[in-house]
């Protein structure tokens, strides 16, 4: 079965500082990739995904993922943590099967991201 | 351009009742998945309904069950309430068909309490 670990349950960063949250993915055929983030109290909010199209992937509010097949991983990094990025993480895969995978996520277990002043 | 909205935001139930729990789709969108989020815990798939059919199901029992009707909006069932039910539950939903990675949109859940 396809599962997600993300190394890092808690990740604590100065403002200013490099954000770098950790993925890894088990299965032989690359699935489809994604991050998540969620605010507390609210829902999931999609940062960015892994088309094949090109294998370092920019999202919103200035995330980018690079997908590295050789080490099954899809590490979400920023240049420069801001206070609002405060929020847990979340890495997903659907499973690649073709025309027959109808998206069924499968999360980790997320990584708290806290930003100190 | 409404995203997906859930209902109701809290609720509170006791063992042994059921529970009913509404989501709308995104506009456009065709697709509804389920998905159970403990506390401290990444979410998990329950099922996913296109066509108004259950068309894949996680690793949860038969007291959870669902509908889709033809708007596309749907319901997720739960019946038999056991404390380890509490959790929030997240509706997500996705268009055409949510074939290959087509990205899933959430809504803000539904915090559900269990006494």
């Amino acid at each position: 079965a396809q599962s997600v670990t993300q190394l890092g349950s808690h990740v604590s960063v100065s403002e200013g500082a490099l954000v770098l949250l950790r993925c890894n993915y088990s299965s032989s055929v690359p699935p489809y990739l994604f991050w998540y983030v969620q605010y507390p109290n609210q829902g999931l909010q999609l940062l960015l995904k892994y088309t094949s199209a090109a294998t370092l992937v920019k999202g919103i509010n200035g995330f980018e993922a690079e997908f590295k097949k050789s080490e099954t991983s899809f590490h979400l990094t920023k240049p420069s943590a801001h206070m609002s990025d405060a929020a847990e993480y979340f890495c997903a895969v659907i499973p690649n099967a073709g025309g027959t995978s109808y998206g069924k996520l499968t999360f980790g277990q997320g990584t708290i991201l806290t930003v100190h002043p | 351009d409404a995203g997906v909205t859930q209902s109701p935001t809290h609720l509170i139930k006791t063992r042994g009742q059921q529970v009913t729990l509404r989501c709308s789709p995104k506009s456009g969108h065709d697709t509804v998945s389920w998905y159970q989020q403990a506390l401290g815990q990444g979410p998990q798939f329950i099922f996913q309904y296109y066509e108004e059919e259950e068309r894949q199901r996680g690793n949860f029992p038969d007291r959870f069950s669902g509908h889709q009707f033809p708007n596309y909006s749907s319901e997720l069932n739960v019946n038999a309430l056991l404390l380890g039910d509490s959790a929030l539950y997240l509706c997500a939903s996705s268009p055409r068909g949510g074939i290959g990675n087509q990205p899933q949109h959430f809504g803000d859940g539904t915090r559900l309490s269990i006494l």
